[in-house]
């Protein structure tokens, strides 16, 4: 199985500053017909799970440009350009590139400092 | 707009059973792999079991394999989830999404086992 190793497990945050967090795999996400299927979600306190970047680097429709994802091969990174309060929540990479099973990253909680 | 619309979560015994069901609008279901996924209280996000568009291909996470079935009627454009033989540690909310992405979730059913 594919381990998804993120980091920080907890981001304190500054409203308007960015903010990065790190997902790495235990091996290559890069799937035989070239694309890399290493996703990001946000679930808000209280709330479902929302896709906010699929292949790397594609973000969802209705997701703000201040999310960026980025990365190749076994590391990735989410970027928030200028943190909101809105941002608060807890973030998970996955992968579905080798599966069964899909994986997913422990969580990086964010907070606000 | 895609929809998804879990049911069925309820306070169950161990070693009892439970069909969940999450009801699908706004895409062509019979052509999206779906998949159930569980969040235990205060915990992660984990991978239970996929189905394919056609029902044909299925399978699960280790942790359920024997006990829980997937399934999909497409023509009522509706995923289940039969769990049987349930354990404290199966304690959830599950969540419906589709494709090999993810996107997007419903808003999830709780499954509580507990005497």
């Amino acid at each position: 199985d594919v381990v998804m190793t993120q980091s920080p497990l907890s981001l304190p945050v500054t409203l308007g500053q960015p903010a990065s967090i790190s997902c790495r795999s235990s091996q290559s996400l890069v799937y035989s017909d070239g694309n890399t299927y290493l996703s990001w979600f946000q679930q808000r306190p209280g709330q479902s799970p929302r896709r906010l970047i699929y292949q790397v680097s594609n973000r969802d429709s209705g997701v703000p440009d201040r999310f960026s994802g980025s990365g190749s091969g076994t590391d990735f990174t989410l970027k928030i350009s200028r943190v909101e309060a809105e941002d608060v929540g807890v973030y998970y990479c996955m992968q579905s590139t080798h599966w069964p099973p899909w994986t997913f990253g422990q969580g990086t909680k964010v907070e606000l400092q | 707009e895609v929809q998804l619309v879990e049911s069925g979560g309820d306070l169950v015994q161990p070693g009892g059973s439970l069909r969940l069901s999450c009801a699908a609008s706004g895409f062509t279901f019979s052509g999206s792999s779906m998949h159930w996924v569980r969040q235990a209280p205060g915990k992660g996000l984990v991978w239970v079991s996929h189905i394919s568009g056609d029902g044909r291909t299925t399978s699960y996470a280790e942790s359920v394999k024997g006990r829980f079935t997937i399934s999909r009627d497409n023509a009522k454009s509706t995923l289940y989830l039969q769990m049987n033989s349930l354990r404290a540690e199966d304690t959830a909310v599950y969540y419906c999404t589709r494709t090999r992405s993810f996107g997007p979730w419903g808003q999830g059913t709780l499954v509580t086992v507990s005497s």
